[in-house]
């Protein structure tokens, strides 16, 4: 099945502590992205890569990182998590090229106290 | 950071009532326009894109059309039910080499049985 997975699904944490989000897909699109979703504001893009090590900012970079050594794996690090970053956050693949529709993950509830 | 605009942002319709809502976009760098339908406690999931001024696209009840000169998009829901209730986002795609894929903040529609 095709699919785009993310671990954890929810995550509470606390200020400061080191934490990675997983994403993958198995599609073998070259564009991944990764979103954050707040009340009021839309998904806006966080980062997002076009294919392996090749990977940009989007809207709202601050306090993340990512990587894309492989093809399949788009992982978000927040090196130090802050309460701002308490947020849904959605990855997503699709085909290089902006006219393809979007596959999206099933999204990451992070909590940070 | 281009400014994709929803409208309205919410509304709440009879079940068996036809609605439709709004999607204005900057023309510059238009490449694609995609329509995705977001329900509760699930990931966005495409409905349509299109890219050609003049563009409709139609799945069952819902359908869609594109005007590029003056940079918006309706969706029309013909009789709605209660399983369309969901949030409803659509994206511009731009041309060039980012590929970039900005998101509305989508409109939340309710449909009351």
């Amino acid at each position: 099945e095709a699919q785009v997975t993310q671990n954890p699904r929810y995550l509470i944490t606390v200020t400061g502590k080191k934490l990675t989000v997983t994403c993958s897909q198995n599609m073998n699109h070259e564009y991944m992205s990764w979103y954050r979703q707040d009340p009021g504001l839309g998904l806006r893009q966080i980062y997002y890569s076009m294919n392996v090590e090749v990977t940009d900012k989007g809207d709202v970079p601050e306090g993340y990182k990512v990587s894309r050594k492989e093809k399949r794996n788009f992982p978000l690090i927040l090196e130090s998590p802050s309460p701002n970053q308490t947020s849904l956050y959605f990855c997503a693949s699709r085909p290089s090229g902006s006219y393809y529709e979007q596959y999206f993950g099933p999204g990451t509830r992070l909590t940070v106290t | 950071i281009l400014n994709v605009e929803q409208s309205p942002q919410s509304l709440h319709v009879q079940e068996g009532d036809s609605t439709n809502f709004t999607c204005s976009f900057p023309s510059s760098n238009f490449y694609a326009l995609h329509w995705y339908r977001w329900e509760t406690a699930k990931s966005p999931e495409a409905l349509f894109v299109m890219t050609l001024n003049g563009d409709e696209k139609k799945k069952g009840r819902i359908s869609a059309t594109l005007n590029t000169k003056e940079g918006y998009s309706y969706l029309y829901i013909k009789g709605s039910q209660p399983e369309d209730s969901a949030t409803y986002l659509c994206a511009q795609g731009e041309s060039g080499g980012y590929q970039k894929v900005t998101f509305g903040t989508g409109t939340k529609l309710q449909v009351i049985p």
